[in-house]
Order: structure tokens, then sequence, then C-alpha cells
């Protein structure tokens, strides 16, 4: 079946650490996106790629880094310099870059991450 | 620019009727719209491409207002299975990224 994996589903880290968050997908989508969720709140877009090798910077990517090397992986380090790390991160995928408008996303389980 | 979502929360009873709207001071493109279970991912619902384009999934429909830059999800004779939060999610061209609302959460109860 085709879908988008993340892993871990929850991850602790000591502050002062990076972390990664894995996102894969088989989906063969051009384009993939981080969001970052906190609770009673929207999602808010981390960074996105619309094609390998590159991508831009969302509402709130400082903090953050991303690469995009493989169609099918889009990795998210969550560095020591992002102030509050601790939130649900979603990672999507859509087809065909320059559609986001209307293409649906598809959207991974999730990685809840926790550094205290 | 957010789009703006209401109400914030809605309860309902089995049956009864819902509306959830999402406002835009931009012109808009498209808007879509996603509903998350608690903890879990968000899952696609429907696209609303400019033109007033009404959709309609089962019980559940929507509609684009372009004049008015508005959307409204319409959810009738609810469901059970219809809890979870109620996103929407605008872009202003046909190229460009979402940007997504807070959400609505919507509580059906029996």
């Amino acid at each position: 079946d085709g879908g988008i994996t993340q892993s871990p589903k929850y991850l602790f880290r000591k502050e002062g650490q990076n972390v990664t968050l894995s996102c894969e997908q088989n989906l063969n989508h051009d384009a993939m996106y981080w969001y970052r969720q906190d609770p009673g709140q929207g999602l808010r877009l981390i960074y996105y790629s619309q094609i390998v090798n590159d991508f831009q910077k969302g509402d709130i990517a400082e903090g953050y880094s991303v690469s995009r090397e493989k169609k099918e992986s889009f990795p998210l380090t969550v560095t020591s310099a992002q102030k509050n790390p601790t939130a649900f991160y979603l990672c999507a995928s859509s087809r065909t870059p320059g559609t986001s408008a209307y293409r649906e996303q598809y959207f991974g389980p999730g990685t809840r991450l926790t550094v205290t | 620019q957010q789009p703006v979502q209401s109400p914030q929360a809605v309860i309902l009873r089995e049956g009864e009727d819902a509306v959830i709207n999402c406002s835009s001071s931009k012109a808009l493109y498209s808007v879509h719209w996603y509903r998350q279970k608690h903890g879990e991912a968000p899952v696609f619902l429907m696209i609303l491409l400019k033109g007033g384009e009404q959709k309609g999934h089962e019980k559940i429909s929507a509609s684009f207002n372009e004049k008015k830059q508005q959307s409204s999800l319409y959810l009738t004779a609810s469901q059970l299975s219809y809890s979870g939060t109620y996103f929407c999610g605008t872009s202003e061209t046909s190229g460009s990224r979402l940007t997504f609302g807070e959400g609505t959460q919507l509580t059906v109860n029996p």
C-alpha cells in the first residue's frame, strides 16, 4: 500500500541536542512538506520541497533544517536553535510541483517530539 | 495570511447539522478541507476552486463564495464519526502553498 511513514511516533530529547525526524513516501509524489502543530492550533508550515535538491522556507523555518536528496525522503532536523521544539510534527506530500493549490495533500501519522 | 475559521468549537447531538466557515482577507484560488481525529494525521475531505463551486461527499458538502473570499463546510445529519477538528487550507494562486486556519473542533454526542 502506498503512503507516508514517519518515524518514530514518539521522540524524547534533552535540550541542546539536535534531532532528525524521518519522513518517507512511496506515492511517487514530487512535493513534500513539514508542518508543526501545537495543542489547539492549526498547521504551520516549516519547510516544503517541490522537487529533489530544492526546498523553500515556510512560515516558521527558524531553528529547523531539511534536505531532499531523494524523491522519497524529506528528513527534518530540529536544531538546538529552535526555542520551543516540543510539538507534533506532520509530514505531507502531494503530486506535481506547482499545483499545491489544487492537489490534495496526504499526511503521515506524525511524530510527537518532547524536549526537556 | 492565515484564514479565520468559525466557530472555534461546536457540540452537536447525533443527527444535527453544522456549518463551519473559513474566511480570508485576500483573494483566493482554492480552499481545502481536512478533518483530523485526536493524535492522528489530517485526512483530506475536498478541494474547492474559485468559481463558486459546491462539492459534496456523502453528507458533507462545501461551497466557495469567491466574492466574499469565504468557504463553508456543511455537515448534515451528523454521525459520531464526524467528531474531530476541521481545518481549512487556502491558497492565493494555482502554484502557491497552503495556509491553514486554526481549526474548528466538532464534537458529536449520542
